[in-house]
This record gives structure tokens, sequence and C-alpha cells, in this order.
């Protein structure tokens, strides 16, 4: 089963207005990680939270960290266009011992100019 | 980017018949993935690979094989494609594995078995 779940599993927002999509996962975790994927192409890596950190920058993109409710949300702030992609959120639960990058099922954000 | 080439990108094949994927880095990382992703179960993974000759299975490995016979390659194998692997498969990589986190991913390739 996955370990993360996205939610909304789409969205849709006005150019300039922010999006968050939210990732609940099931069992404790050394990081948590956000990816971009546009379609027809592989996933690129947005922004890594260990699970000693509770909020974490990087440019437009806000990422916190829960990990009492086991869910972290990533906001994208004043979206454009080009943000338009689908948005997964990947963990490595410590119970795994090795290196196993678990997925959710993503949400499909469009961004409408 | 990252120098990650998947080959074949796209194949189409029929039941039964084996097929082998190749994930190929320049970038000299120790740790590789690979995925498949499918709508509504995201990606999952398959097998990976902590250095040569080291391979471990992820959570849907049935029906498939993994080679990595030296760094920069990461074969996968399925020995008697079946419809149900029709996907998108993706090869990632991670030069130290957990502790560090980022994957690069490649361009990925479309599996279609009739």
């Amino acid at each position: 089963s996955q370990q993360g779940e996205e939610d909304p599993q789409a969205l849709s927002i006005q150019e300039g207005e922010n999006a968050t999509m939210n990732c609940s996962y099931k069992t404790s975790i050394n990081n948590l990680q956000w990816y971009r994927q546009n379609s027809g192409r592989g996933l690129v890596h947005l922004i890594l939270i260990r699970s000693n950190e509770r909020e974490k920058h990087s440019g437009r993109l806000r990422v916190t960290l829960d990990t009492s409710k086991k869910s972290s949300s990533l906001l994208i702030t004043a979206s454009r266009a080009a943000d338009t992609a689908s948005y997964f959120c990947a963990t490595v639960p410590t119970t795994s011992g090795t290196y196993k990058y678990i997925f959710g099922t993503g949400t499909r954000l469009k961004v409408l100019a | 980017d990252a120098g990650i080439t998947q080959s074949p990108r796209h194949k189409v094949t029929e039941t039964g018949t084996p097929v082998t994927l190749r994930c190929h880095q320049t970038e000299n990382h120790r740790y590789m993935y690979w995925y498949r992703q499918d709508p509504g179960h995201g990606l999952r993974l398959i097998h990976y690979s902590y250095g040569v000759k080291d391979t471990d299975k992820g959570e849907v490995s049935d029906g498939y094989s993994v080679s990595r016979s030296k760094t920069e390659d990461f074969l996968l194998t399925l020995e008697s494609a079946t419809s149900s692997q029709t996907s998108v498969y993706f090869c990632a990589i991670s030069e130290s594995g957990l502790r560090s986190g980022e994957l690069f991913f490649g361009e990925g390739s479309r599996l279609t078995v009739l």
C-alpha cells in the first residue's frame, strides 16, 4: 500500500492564487520530499524536509511537516501557469531500514491563466 | 540535468515476450531505482540497487528481475511480459541514498503489452 496519500487529487486555481496540497503518511520517516512532474516527463525534486524540521522554504515553495499527525503540506504562492503539473510527496520510512522511497498518488494542479 | 538515459523510450510488445529496459547514468551515483507509474497508483517501487551486483526488491517486484553489473547501468527485465505490466517505467538515481534524499529521474519508458 502507498505510504503517502496526497490531498486533493486534483486542484484548479487562477494564476496568482496560492495552491496548497497535503500529504499524509503512515509510519515514522527519515525525511519527506516533494516532487513535480510535468506531463509526459520524469519527476523533478523540489524540496526535502527532515523529520526534525517543521517548516522549510524554497523560493515560492513552503513546506511544513507535522510528525505527530504524520502529514505535510506544500504551499505554492503566487502560482503561475508554468506550475501546472502533478505533485508527489515521497517518504523513506524508518522501518524500511534501507533506501526505499515511497511515493504517494499525487495531486494534479492546473493553474489557469 | 542529471545524466540519466532510459532506453527504449517507447516499446510495444506481445504477451509472453521478454523485455529489457535499460537505465544508463553518467553521474557515478551509487543508488539506482526502477519505478512504474500507473493511473491511480502513483509511483511504485519495483527494484532498487545500492551498489554493483547489490539489488533488492520493492513493493511490486513480482514478474520483474534486475541486474547491475557496472555502476552506470541498471537493467530491468520482464521475463514474460503480461498486459498488467503495461505502464510507464521510470529509472531514478541517488548519490547518497536516504541520507541526502534527492532522487533524479529519467524521462521514462512507455511499455505497452498487447
